[in-house]
């Protein structure tokens, strides 16, 4: 069973510019949820992406925006970067029926913004 | 609205000296508690998960925490510290809201285990 995986490892973006951050779902998992982890700190919730459609956002501005694709990967693209957006972005997959509850994360993608 | 409060963001032990790892957390709803562990430049494993039944849930590399109501607690232990748990440690709360499950998390604790 293949885990979720993400892309890029590293990224180095300058403030104003966007970046498009990808996410492959566990098998067999259809819901797929964005955290933002500042150095530090804990992670927080984004949104979340269940049937191509987002189901739930966290305390986010509309320049964070996300797509699920038909196979369950998933995207977010951050628009108009800040430096504040530095952070390891981490994507969690699971099943929307499977009552453990547990989200599956990946490795996440380390963006520095300058 | 959801929280957690773990306290102590650094906790430092001597390897084989029990481990505690404390989290509060507040829910207006019967919560679904977790705990995640991270490792230098890579994501989050979950250790144990408590969701309902049993308050004492064990959970991988011989962890285990206790569901207490009353206290709002659900605090992570370990009998004897290795040297491979250093590493981050963090507490989460969620609940099932239609087909949203997101996690709150707190700060994190980071866990050194002294020779």
């Amino acid at each position: 069973e293949t885990g979720v995986t993400q892309s890029p490892t590293h990224l180095i973006k300058t403030r104003g510019q966007q970046v498009t951050l990808r996410c492959s779902s566990q098998s067999g998992h259809n819901t797929v949820s964005w955290y933002q982890q500042a150095l530090g700190q804990g992670p927080q919730f984004i949104f979340q992406y269940y049937r191509e459609e987002e189901n739930g956002r966290g305390n986010f501005p509309p320049r964070f925006s996300g797509l699920q694709f038909p196979n369950y990967s998933s995207e977010l693209n951050v628009n108009a970067l800040e430096l504040d957006d530095s952070a390891l972005y981490l994507c969690a997959s699971r099943r929307d029926r499977d009552v453990s509850y547990e989200q599956y994360f990946g490795p996440g993608t380390r963006l520095t913004v300058t | 609205a959801q929280s957690v409060t773990q306290l102590g963001s650094h906790v430092s032990v001597s390897e084989g000296a029990l481990v505690l790892l404390r989290c509060n957390y507040s829910s207006s709803v019967p919560p679904y508690l977790f705990w995640y562990v991270q490792y230098p430049n890579q994501g989050l494993q979950l250790l144990l998960k408590y969701t309902t039944g049993a308050t004492l849930v064990k959970g991988i590399n011989g962890f285990e925490a206790e569901f207490k109501k009353s206290e709002t607690s659900f605090h992570l232990t370990k009998p004897s510290a290795h040297m491979s748990d250093a590493a981050e440690y963090f507490c989460a709360v969620s609940h099932s809201g239609g087909s949203n499950y997101k996690l709150t998390f707190g700060k994190g604790t980071l866990l050194t285990v002294n020779p």
